[in-house]
Order: C-alpha cells, then structure tokens, then sequence
C-alpha cells in the first residue's frame, strides 16, 4: 500500500463547479497534513495546511479524519485558473523537510 | 517567487556518468531539502540538511550523495547515473516554521 494515495484523476469540470479531491495516509503517526499545487512544468507551491478542525481559505476547504486516515479539499466556484495538479502531502515527524507526497489529481476546469 | 534558484534548469547526461546539481536557499533559510521527482509522480524525499549536516534520508542509494555549505546553499551529486534518474530535482528550503519553499527545478534526462 502507498504512503499516501490519492484520486487517480484527471477531473476535468465546467467553470463554477464545486470539485473535491480525496487522499488517504497509511501511517497513522503522521503528524502534519497539506495540500500543494503543482502546475505544469513548475515546482510544487503550499495552498493550505490541514487542521484537525478543518479549514477554509476563500473557496478552498480542507478536512482532516485522523481516524480514517483521510484528507480531503474541496474546492468551490472553480475558476480556469485552479488548473494544476493537487497533491496530498504528509510529515510523517522527524525532519521538517521529510514530506510525502501523492501522486497528484489532475483537475483541468473548461470554460 | 520563493527566492530558492536551482541551476541548472535543463541538462543531459549519459548512463554512468555523474552531475552536480546546485541551490541557493532563501534568505534566512537554514535546512534545504531535495526531491526527485519522475514523470507523472509526486515529488520524493531524497535527503534534507541542516546546518551543514545531513538531517534525515529517504529511500536512495549512496551514490545520491549531498552537501550543504556556509551560507546553506546546497549541492546534489548522483554517481553512475542511470536511465530512472531522469526526472525533475527540486530544492526546497524552510525556516523555523516547517514551510517548504521549492525551486523551480532541475530537469535532468539521461540517455
């Protein structure tokens, strides 16, 4: 089983639509929960951290179920410029820098 | 811009021979972290070092090796490179907060 496994994707979605992708960790000692944006041929940027209690940051919403070992976003009113891969990463502990990545989801938004 | 430079963008190289790749961290940054990241996959934690001390390695043979220097740019060397080391390695830096910032990368090919 993979560290961290996401939605195999691609999603491709009119403009406006609400689209929600879905990860699960399979090391239940993993401390710290993101998701990153990566778009083409760039390097991976921070969206948002995930919270325990859930958090939202415009129309982005990201939730956390320790129990289940799974993390989700979800985003609202997509917008052509959301297009990009999305990756579920996960700090398993120990160095800060030793983050788990997805493979990414894919989400193309068509006009 | 993040402020982490990677250089070099493009190279190719052929089937045992050797490369160096080279990054500058963001002011202030103390720990660089690399990544490799292969075509169509998340990225993947090579090693990570902090103050000029290597902090923490993923799953990668020794001839992955790195060094970070005084100012904590930061250098990666692959020995006897092979067809899989093809990808994209990236550079990320962070501070005391745990946030990576990534480098554009280094898109390596060999033939």
């Amino acid at each position: 089983r993979k560290e961290v496994e996401q939605d195999p994707g691609p999603f491709n979605v009119p403009e406006g639509a609400t689209v929600a992708f879905n990860c699960t960790y399979s090391n239940s000692a993993s401390q710290s929960f993101f998701w990153y944006r990566q778009d083409c041929r760039k390097e991976p940027k921070l969206l948002m951290s995930v919270y325990s209690s859930g958090n939202e940051d415009g129309r982005f919403t990201a939730q956390l179920n320790r129990a289940s070992q799974y993390i989700s976003l979800l985003i609202r009113d997509s917008k052509l410029s959301d297009s990009a891969t999305y990756l579920c990463v996960v700090n398993v502990g120990g160095s800060q820098g030793n983050l788990i990545f997805g493979k990414g989801t894919k989400l193309s938004v068509k006009p | 811009e993040t402020g982490v430079t990677q250089s070099p963008t493009h190279l190719i190289k052929t089937r045992g021979q050797q490369v160096t790749l080279r990054c500058s961290s963001q002011s202030g940054h103390n720990t660089v972290s690399w990544y490799q990241q292969a075509l169509g996959q998340g990225p993947q934690f090579i090693f990570q070092y902090y103050r000029e001390e290597e902090n923490g390695r993923g799953n990668f043979p020794p001839r992955f090796s790195g060094l970070q220097f005084p100012n904590y740019s930061s250098e990666l060397n692959v020995n006897a490179l092979e067809l899989d080391d093809s990808a994209l390695y990236l550079c990320a830096s962070s501070s005391h907060t745990g946030e990576l910032f990534f480098g554009e990368g280094s898109r390596l090919t060999v033939l």
